[in-house]
């Protein structure tokens, strides 16, 4: 099993502030089965981006993705009010698909 | 647009079966694999289990090997988890997600899931 360990925890920044969220794989992944879900408390989970790069329909460009083999990072150039919440990495390259445990993006 | 909804969840003794429904719409159901997806409370996603486009294949988490069973029905656009032999650490938010692709992938679009709670 490919086992995802997402980095930080909690990431604590002001609105306008960048971020950068960290996945880092057990086993190295082809970037085209990596991808990155948004989740807002007690909502469902939301693709943001698939193939490590590329963004999900209707997602803002200030989002962006990059990495390959073993790390992966998703960054928000400028992060706006309704970008506060929970980011899940994801692969797909292997059974059993897994997911990393999580990044949760608070307002400092 | 894509509408995935879940229905069936609710509260079970330990060892007791459950059938969650997830019915579909806003694109060609046949087309698409499909996926069930848990999340315990306050804890992360867990894959649970995939069905490919036509039903063909299956797959499953190890942790519900054997206890559980996803099927669909492209007559009624609607795919199904039989749980059965449920325990305590089941207890989670189901959610149904469409696949992008026909035999696995990422998840495109998620339902709004349904709880399921395991406990005497």
């Amino acid at each position: 099993e490919i086992v995802l360990t997402q980095s930080p925890g909690t990431l604590s920044l002001s609105p306008g502030e960048g971020a950068t969220l960290s996945c880092r794989a057990s086993q190295s992944v082809n970037s085209t089965f990596l991808a990155w879900y948004q989740q807002k408390p007690g909502q469902a989970p939301r693709l943001l981006m698939y193939g490590a790069s590329n963004r999900a329909t209707g997602i803002p460009d200030r989002f962006s993705g990059s990495g390959s083999g073993t790390d992966f990072t998703l960054s928000i150039s400028r992060l706006e009010p309704e970008d506060f919440a929970l980011y899940y990495c994801q692969q797909h390259g292997r059974s059993p698909l897994t997911f990393g445990g999580g990044t949760k993006v608070e307002i400092k | 647009q894509v509408q995935l909804v879940e229905s069936g969840g609710g509260v079970v003794q330990p060892g007791g079966s459950l059938r969650l429904s997830c019915a579909a719409s806003g694109f060609t159901f046949t087309n698409y694999g499909m996926h069930w997806v848990r999340q315990a409370p306050g804890k992360g996603l867990e894959w649970v289990a995939f069905v490919r486009f036509d039903g063909s294949n299956k797959y499953y988490a190890d942790s519900v090997k054997g206890r559980f069973s996803i099927s669909r029905d492209s007559s009624k656009n609607t795919l199904y988890l039989q749980m059965s032999s449920l325990r305590v650490e089941d207890t989670a938010v189901y959610y149904c997600a469409k696949d992008a692709r026909r035999f696995g992938s990422y998840f495109h679009y998620w339902g709004q899931g349904t709880l399921v709670t395991v406990s005497s």
